[in-house]
């Protein structure tokens, strides 16, 4: 079946503009995780979503970060005023089980 | 907060050798991972470890879940040039699905 797929594959937006990232998991999986990859870096917690129950959020850097999930399907990560510290990799995960994660390609994101 | 320390960065090797990378944590995981990461691809999981002590095989590769639950290691032999990447290492903490990721171990292969 489909594996992990995220868009847009490459995003370039200017400093102070908000980006919207889209992740869409493999069907069935119920949890979701969201990642920042720095270039040269290793990969960076940022959120999970877990069925129905609360996100954890712990790992987003600050109130510009969002995440939201509809049910257990589609999932956008929102920036808001980008900052070109912004600039990365944000890679999507999803699971079935407590342990293996399937990474999608990835959203490369430059802020100028 | 929870992390792993990855070791080497990074490793520049002839085609034929074998590799040997790991990873130590000050806290204990209840799984251990390894992923691989090919440029401009999302990571692909290698080897999964669940019990302490464990040693695993996938073809060339092999992995060990550390005894102190602590740490983990992987090799791989008789490398290859399609073996270049960059190698993380993953704990799942207990209790939980956060999953915590080294820094990764760059791998040059030199045919």
């Amino acid at each position: 079946g489909a594996g992990v797929s995220q868009s847009p594959s490459n995003k370039v937006t200017e400093k102070g503009k908000d980006v919207e990232l889209r992740c869409d998991p493999i069907s069935g999986h119920t949890a979701l995780y969201w990642y920042r990859q720095r270039l040269g870096q290793g990969l960076e917690f940022l959120i999970y979503f877990q069925g129905n129950s609360a996100p954890d959020k712990s790992g987003l850097p600050s109130d510009r970060f969002s995440a939201e999930r509809t049910g257990e399907s589609v999932s956008t990560l929102t920036i808001q005023r980008t900052q070109q510290e912004d600039s990365a990799v944000y890679l999507c995960a999803s699971s079935f089980s407590s342990d293996t994660q399937y990474f999608g390609p990835g959203t490369r994101l430059t802020v100028l | 907060g929870q992390q792993l320390n990855q070791s080497p960065q990074s490793m520049f090797i002839q085609e034929g050798e074998d590799v040997s990378m790991n990873c130590t944590s000050s806290s204990i995981f209840n799984t251990w991972l390894w992923y691989k990461q090919d440029p401009g691809e999302g990571p692909v999981l290698l080897i999964a470890l669940y019990k302490a002590g464990e040693l695993t095989s996938n073809g060339r590769l092999t992995a060990q879940f550390g005894i102190t639950r602590k740490d983990s290691f992987l090799n791989i032999s008789a490398s290859i040039p399609s073996d270049v990447g960059i190698y993380f290492c993953a704990g799942v903490a207990t209790g939980g699905f956060k999953t915590i990721f080294g820094a990764g171990t760059r791998l040059f292969v030199k045919a």
